[in-house]
């Protein structure tokens, strides 16, 4: 199948620091890719889209200038967590799109547990 | 947004036993997915069905789906120890790529 790869898988930082997680899908490309935020024993929180060549696209209540996306190639995708405080601490998690639009089968990072002190 | 509602929350059953979770959801929806989710890892895709589908099976899973009450179910069969993580469903709907995720169902199979 096809694979995909968030780095990195744990960080821990200070607070008013940021932090960059990458995420990659190695064999295939991806034109769209997903980020999600999951707390402890809670489902998956889509926080927003990120088309290569283009802006993200956030949803509701979810800071831009906060989790900046960037999706600079058919491969990569990045979400930096600005000047992080201790309510940021979660496990996030992409997903790339294979295929065109609808085909609807996303390949998941194994995902990135952040961790600001 | 979450859009699904799962139940039971957890559910605990011994090796061998069926194991059922319950999904159900809001609007019209392009396709429903399960996924498998082990204590702080990634997420694994099991299975799709789509909404003209009502049943559809893979090796010891069996999803139902009900368009008219919104609701759909993941059946695992001859649960196993390994069988024990958190199982989630989600939603496609029509004219979005995003995939929306329910509450999910945390599984524990006692050997």
């Amino acid at each position: 199948g096809a694979v995909v790869s968030q780095h990195p898988s744990w960080v821990i930082c200070k607070s008013g620091t940021s932090v960059k997680i990458e995420c990659r899908s190695l064999d295939f490309q991806a034109t769209t890719m997903f980020w999600y935020r999951q707390f402890p024993k809670q489902s998956l929180m889509l926080m927003a889209t990120s088309n290569e060549g283009s802006k993200a696209t956030y949803e509701q209540g979810v800071e831009k200038d906060k989790f900046l996306i960037n999706h600079a190639s058919l491969t990569l995708s990045t979400l930096t967590v600005t000047s992080a405080h201790p309510e940021d601490s979660s496990f996030y998690i992409c997903s790339a799109q294979r295929g065109g639009s609808g085909t609807g089968e996303l390949f998941f990072g194994e995902g990135s547990r952040l961790t600001v002190l | 947004s979450q859009q699904g509602e799962e139940d039971p929350q957890a559910l605990s059953i011994q090796e061998g036993e069926n194991a059922t979770m319950n999904c159900s959801y809001k609007t019209s929806i392009n396709n429903l997915q399960w996924y498998r989710q082990n204590s702080g890892r990634g997420l694994v895709h099991l299975i799709l069905i789509r909404s003209n589908e009502r049943e559809k099976h893979s090796g010891r899973l069996r999803v139902t789906l009900d368009t008219s009450k919104k609701s759909s179910s993941l059946l695992i069969t001859a649960s196993r120890a390994a069988d024990t993580a958190s199982y989630f469903c989600a939603t496609l709907s029509y004219n979005t790529d995003k995939l929306i995720f329910g509450t999910g169902t945390r599984l524990q199979v006692f050997p």
